[in-house]
């Protein structure tokens, strides 16, 4: 069956631009999150939704980013006046119901801010 | 102390060998463990789920060893194609899993 994809798949603007990123989950899945990650570096963990429940946004660097997941399903992140710290790979993951179960992964979105 | 500790390496190793490296977390409370290796440039992709003492795939096996509290990753007769970061995720009680930096594995030929 179909993976999360992304898209897109490489972003290049130029800074103080908004940018928006979209994550599709697997189909089924009631946990999405999403992460950054910049070179040679871990995951940093930025926001998660769980079915109806408040996301936990306890990730998010700064007020410039927000996210949003529709109907349960897509979500997207957005990324206000852009700053050339914000460049990086924005992954987005999946898991069945989000207690104890593995995360699956998409491609990633690589952002770079000129 | 991190929530959750990983030797960044690299280890280098030649084929055929035996490599392992350990990942220690701060929560005692952890149920779940995932291993994940990442390919340079690439997204993560779940390696084993560990819901118990342990877990053996093929090559790869993990244990855990909560009085400790660390999980090991195993990988024997390594492949060139084993090259990668591997990274540890144990469940912190927290809503979304914590990931270590990773440890980096070279496989020479």
């Amino acid at each position: 069956g179909a993976g999360v994809s992304q898209s897109p798949s490489n972003k290049v603007t130029e800074k103080g631009k908004d940018v928006e990123l979209r994550c599709d989950p697997i189909s089924g899945h009631t946990a999405l999150y999403w992460y950054r990650q910049s070179l040679g570096q871990g995951l940093e963990f930025l926001i998660y939704f769980q079915g109806n429940s408040a996301p936990d946004k306890s990730g998010l660097p700064s007020d410039r980013f927000s996210a949003e997941r529709t109907g349960g399903s897509v979500s997207t992140l957005t990324i206000q006046r852009t700053q050339q710290e914000d460049s990086a790979v924005y992954l987005c993951a999946s898991s069945l119901d989000g207690s104890n179960q593995p995360q699956h992964f998409g491609d990633g979105t690589r952002l770079s801010i000129l | 102390r991190k929530e959750v500790e990983q030797d960044p390496g690299p280890f280098n190793v030649p084929e055929g060998a035996t490599v392992a490296f350990n990942c220690t977390y701060s929560n005692s409370a952890s149920q779940s463990f995932f291993w994940y290796r990442q390919d340079c440039r690439k997204e993560p992709k779940l390696l084993m789920s560990v819901y118990s003492s342990g877990n053996e795939d093929g090559r790869f096996t993990a244990q855990l060893n909560r009085a400790s509290q660390y999980i090991s990753l195993l990988i024997r007769d390594s492949k060139l194609s084993d090259s990668a970061t591997y990274l540890c995720a144990p469940d912190t009680g927290r809503r979304a899993l914590t990931f270590g930096s990773g440890t980096r594995l070279q496989v020479q030929p």
